[in-house]
């Protein structure tokens, strides 16, 4: 089973609201990642957790929270998010950071701030 | 930085093979990969290639790797209207780096019946 789920497909959110996305693997992986993917680019990593600690920040601003609360879940808290945050956001999972793992992606949640 | 190039488009007659190609700057990196992307969808991994290695072969798939001139192809033989999606290639950064994956820019891959 190499399958990474993201909950909900489709999020509509407004600039004031408050909503999380999460992401779930069950392939014992180690490491998981948040990428941010805009249309027609390449995805954009935001961060990197490893054993379940932020081991990278792409200087991601705060209003994107990151939590990991157990190996196998990842959460994205959005708060108080701007019209350029719309986007497809995708979590990924490896066995560990670093060489020759490769990462599995989830299929994505479609973020519009209204 | 790591800069990693794709070429935008490419469209190819169904049953013929198809040739992505990838060229990039950080001779570090370790391991190279192939990801399709379907409309709406995210990314699945199709294939990798040890830098140490100049062809891996998988099914329809065949990598390239060519490290002196930097360049990574990924062929598809027979290829049919299900390839049609966004390749990207990606590389797998050293350690000094954050063992980061840097993408290329995507291929949009047409495949007309």
């Amino acid at each position: 089973d190499t399958e990474v789920t993201q909950t909900p497909k489709h999020l509509v959110m407004g600039m004031t609201n408050k909503k999380s996305l999460k992401c779930e693997q069950h392939m014992g992986h180690r490491a998981m990642y948040w990428y941010k993917q805009k249309a027609k680019k390449p995805p954009e990593l935001m961060f990197v957790y490893s054993y379940e600690k932020l081991s990278i920040n792409e200087s991601v601003p705060s209003r994107f929270s990151p939590e990991c609360p157990n190996s196998s879940l990842l959460n994205l808290h959005l708060h108080a998010l701007q019209p350029e945050d719309s986007a497809l956001y995708l979590c990924a999972s490896s066995p560990t950071r670093g060489a020759g793992y490769e990462q599995y992606f989830g299929p994505g949640t479609r973020l519009t701030v209204t | 930085g790591e800069d990693v190039e794709q070429s935008l488009f490419l469209s190819v007659r169904e049953g013929d093979s198809s040739v992505i190609n990838c060229t990039y700057t950080d001779s570090s990196s370790t391991y190279l990969y192939w990801y399709k992307q379907e409309p709406g969808a995210g990314l699945q991994l199709l294939t990798y290639i040890f830098s140490n290695m100049d062809m891996k072969q998988d099914q329809r798939l065949t990598v390239l790797l060519n490290k002196k001139d930097k360049h990574l192809s990924l062929r598809i033989a027979d290829t049919q209207t299900g390839d049609s999606a966004i390749y990207f290639c990606a590389l797998l950064r050293g350690k000094a780096a954050g063992n980061k994956l840097t993408f290329g820019g995507g291929t949009r891959v047409l495949v007309k019946p």
